[in-house]
């Protein structure tokens, strides 16, 4: 069962441009991942936000989390050819161990 | 460090034929998952090891699937008898203690005909 949704589904935005994608979870959780997934390729660990922390930055990347409306957001600034990719939200389902992803926003940056 | 290596990269294969996916953790990690990759489904985990010992195969969709862990270096996650809808890529992931965030193989992608 998914717990996490992400939205928009698909965003499609210039080099430069700043991207931001959405994730919304059911139950109270400990933390939430954001996860990228190039074409063909494995996921990769982008962050973590515990459920104590608000904000979140990682290089170009800043998320946000809402424990209040069970939302979370990612922002990608200045956004490059390299950042095309399908980003994942990932929060803990019943226990720690056990990530559920959401279905992902397909982000495809255009030169 | 290598990362999680998984192996084949791709099968294809016939209904009804066994497959054997491989995979290895980053050393030191002592959590490994089974994830499968799907358009329709989404990535579903099919098994959780923890210190080579199965916690939770809840995911796992039938008895045609099946998970090892015999050391602390090597999973295999076996599908006897294959069907096309077992079609997937198929994802190892392992974890540190204590860390939540996964460190993914770059899968194996499946075709069964």
């Amino acid at each position: 069962s998914q717990q996490g949704e992400e939205d928009p589904q698909a965003l499609s935005i210039q080099e430069g441009e700043n991207a931001t994608m959405n994730c919304s979870y059911k139950t109270s959780i400990n933390n939430l991942q954001w996860y990228r997934q190039n074409s063909g390729r494995g996921l990769v660990h982008l962050i973590l936000i515990r459920s104590n922390e608000r904000e979140k930055h990682s290089g170009r990347l800043r998320v946000t989390l809402d424990t209040s409306k069970k939302s979370s957001s990612l922002l990608i600034t200045a956004s490059r050819a390299a950042d095309t990719a399908s980003y994942f939200c990932a929060t803990p389902l019943v226990s720690d161990y056990k990530l559920s992803f959401g279905a992902g926003t397909t982000v495809t940056v255009r030169a | 460090d290598a990362g999680v290596i998984q192996s084949p990269r791709h099968e294809v294969t016939e209904m009804g034929q066994e497959v054997t996916l491989r995979c290895k953790p980053i050393s030191g990690h002592n959590s490994l998952f089974w994830y499968r990759q799907t358009m329709m489904r989404g990535l579903e985990l099919l098994i959780y090891f923890n210190n080579n010992v199965p916690i939770d195969d809840s995911g796992m969709p039938e008895d045609r699937f099946s998970a090892k862990m015999p050391n602390a270096s090597f999973s295999t996650l076996k599908i006897q008898p294959s069907e096309p809808r077992d079609s997937a890529v198929y994802f190892c992931a392992s974890s540190s203690p204590g860390a939540g965030e996964l460190f993914f193989g770059e899968g194996s992608r499946l075709t069964v005909l």
